[in-house]
């Protein structure tokens, strides 16, 4: 079974750039997730999909934070602009419901 | 107050020895999952469990639910399970919340 793809694998921009990164999900898995993970703490959940649906984006700062997941597969999480407090590792995450959930390898992001 | 809670942060331990790590979160929960994260690697599951005890070689992880807790053990550790660990739970309310993790190192 071919995990959870992410890209880029890492990303360096400058402040009040945009960025964008990309998630294929486990083929079949409704749920989709985002979190981002600052060195040293646990992942925070940014905000989770049922399918095509948003069932929770409660900690996504929407002024310059953005997913989408038009057609319940593949998903994009941008940031617009960029500040340095968004330097962290962006993991995306998928899962049936009731079931283990599997991790992408995860988007370094560096804001210099 | 994070709604999982998770000891001790850090933890070395030479090889060949028993390590535990703990749990507890506050919330209503569905399951409880055990993670492990690589320095910059990404997160596999070990674990999902809803009651009782799990086994998988050398790992085992063990839940009491009347108690919120959460136990992971290590048995005849090895450097390659220096890792940080983390405790997830999946709430009734299908949200996930994470620990922080606890960074195991574990010396030849």
């Amino acid at each position: 079974e071919a995990g959870v793809a992410q890209s880029p694998r890492y990303k360096i921009i400058e402040k009040r750039q945009s960025v964008a990164f990309w998630c294929n999900p486990i083929s079949g898995h409704a749920t989709l997730y985002w979190y981002q993970q600052i060195l040293g703490q646990g992942p925070k959940l940014l905000i989770q999909f049922q399918n095509n649906g948003v069932v929770d984006d409660s900690q996504l700062p929407k002024d310059r934070f953005s997913a989408e997941r038009l057609k319940g597969v593949d998903s994009t999480l941008k940031i617009q602009p960029a500040k340095l407090e968004d330097s962290a590792v962006y993991l995306c995450a998928s899962s049936l419901l009731r079931a283990p959930i599997h991790f992408g390898n995860g988007t370094r992001l560096t804001v210099t | 107050k994070n709604e999982v809670e998770q000891s001790p942060q850090n933890l070395t331990a030479q090889e060949g020895e028993f390590i535990t790590i703990n749990c507890s979160y506050s919330v209503g929960i569905s399951a409880l999952h055990w993670l492990q994260q690589h320095p910059g690697g990404g997160i596999v599951s070990l674990f999902m469990l809803s009651s009782g005890k799990k086994k998988h070689g050398r790992l085992i992880a063990t839940i009491n639910i009347q108690e919120k807790h959460s136990s992971l053990h290590i048995t005849a550790s090895h450097p390659r399970d220096s890792a940080v660990y983390i405790c997830a739970v999946r709430s009734t309310g299908n949200q996930f919340y994470f620990g922080t993790g606890t960074s195991l190192t574990v010396i030849p």
